[in-house]
């Protein structure tokens, strides 16, 4: 069925520093793929999803590209800010019914 | 829409007590999960339901755990008797039929705060 690997933290960084958070996947055929954020004491909330090959996802200064090639989502913020501190889920769809395989979360900490 | 409401946002009880959280899903979403998230083990699909059918209940741990969908708008987890190691965030999620979205995201409730002491 279908897999996703997310890279383990937690990831430190300075605010304004570049992130980039690794997912890779396997999959049947071209699923849609998603990141998922959760804040401190709320539940996971969609960040940005992509539902093709080479489509790129973005929302709140956050990007991702569904790249086949490599089969990859990787996320990406070019400046980041100590509210971007949170845990981050790289999923997609499971096969049967709407069900999502997430990644084992990344947690991140943004230091001012 | 409100989004997916859940409650009680917290809740502590004494092993051996019976739980129950409530979901109330975005409304028109055709599926409904249960999830439980731990420090050691994550995120865990408990079961899900379609059209208020219960679909896929292998997730659920024992038999001290059950889940019912009476209608759409409504879902209970219920946990009898209640152990410590039950001790989680307990999280509700709905989405529409990946067909007519194309994605089949899913939109996730604040989580109900479970300790059993």
């Amino acid at each position: 069925g279908n897999s996703v690997t997310q890279m383990e933290g937690p990831v430190t960084l300075s605010e304004e520093a570049f992130l980039t958070i690794n997912c890779t996947y396997t999959a049947t055929g071209y699923p849609s793929l998603f990141w998922y954020v959760q804040y401190p004491g709320e539940g996971l909330q969609l960040l940005l999803k992509a539902t093709k090959a080479d489509d790129k996802g973005s929302n709140k200064g956050f990007e991702a590209t569904y790249r086949k090639e490599t089969t990859s989502f990787h996320l990406e913020k070019g400046s980041v800010q100590v509210s971007d501190s949170a845990v981050y889920f790289c999923a997609l769809p499971a096969g049967a019914g709407n069900m999502l395989t997430f990644g084992g979360g990344t947690r991140l900490m943004v230091k001012p | 829409d409100a989004g997916v409401i859940q409650s009680p946002r917290h809740e502590v009880t004494e092993m051996g007590q019976e739980v129950t959280l409530r979901c109330k899903p975005i409304s028109g979403h055709d599926y409904l999960f249960w999830y439980r998230q731990t420090m050691m083990r994550g995120l865990e699909l408990l079961i899900y339901f379609n059209n208020n059918v219960p679909i896929d209940d292998s997730g659920m741990p024992e038999d001290r755990f059950s889940a019912k969908m009476p209608n759409a708008s409504f879902s209970t987890l219920k946990i009898q008797p209640s152990e410590p190691r039950d001790s989680a965030v307990y999280f509700c999620a709905s989405s529409l039929a990946r067909l007519r979205t194309g994605g089949g995201e899913q939109f996730f409730g604040p989580g109900t705060r479970l300790t059993v002491l």
